[in-house]
């Protein structure tokens, strides 16, 4: 069973503070791993990608990918109140496998 | 970016009736599309694999018989809930990958179902 792990949150931040969302994952040969935001009663939109170790920056957004650890994680600097949203991890196995995502609070 | 789009974004209906969904790639081709549910506070669940000129591959504990996909073209896959029951109330979702880019997916909006 691949699972993907999140914690469901919330997470509140204030406006113009740094974000952290973390994710796991259980099956060590995964090698796709993607970050989605996904606003109340609409379908996810991809914010990132990553494929190797390290960090990958994109805008206000940074994700960073262990594999040893087999942690991946979103970091959304400057963070905005139309940041928040639920965030979903997903990893490409055969097919996309998501988490159940965290949901995050930007507040004023 | 590519666009997926999904008909209709919202269905009212009553139990036992089946309800037709499309999804459609509008600017690329996709020999295949998935179908997704998500349930409120829940995260999306693949429910099958739509390949166009072929049976669809359906996960575990979806019932292909209740669940019926057709995929008749490279831009097209359709998803019918026969005999709708209120339990599949819930918010469906296709997604569609450039045909040869399959980490590459674009979802549709959705369709809320409620089945009453």
């Amino acid at each position: 069973q691949k699972e993907v792990e999140q914690n469901s949150g919330p997470l509140s931040v204030p406006e113009g503070a740094i974000a952290s969302l973390n994710c796991t994952y259980s099956d060590r040969v995964s090698q796709s791993f993607f970050w989605y935001r996904q606003y109340s009663g609409k379908s996810p939109e991809l914010i990132m990608s990553i494929y190797s170790n390290g960090d990958k920056e994109d805008g206000r957004f940074t994700a960073q990918l262990n594999k040893a650890s087999q942690y991946v994680s979103l970091l959304i600097r400057d963070s905005q109140p139309s940041d928040s949203a639920t965030y979903l991890c997903a990893i490409l196995y055969s097919t996309l496998t998501f988490g159940k995502g965290t949901m995050l609070l930007v507040s004023p | 970016g590519a666009v997926v789009s999904q008909h209709p974004s919202w269905v009212i209906c009553k139990s036992g009736t089946s309800v037709k969904i499309e999804c459609r790639s509008l600017d690329f081709q996709a020999t295949t599309m998935f179908w997704y549910r998500q349930f409120p506070k829940q995260s999306l669940m693949l429910m099958a694999t739509s390949n166009e000129g072929s049976k669809a591959t359906y996960e575990q504990g979806v019932e292909k018989d209740k669940f019926l996909i057709n995929h008749a073209s490279l831009t097209l896959s359709t998803l019918t809930v026969t005999s709708a029951h209120p339990e599949d109330s819930s918010f469906y979702i296709c997604s569609a990958p450039p045909t040869g880019v399959q980490e590459t997916q674009y979802f549709g909006p959705g369709t809320r179902l409620l089945v009453l």
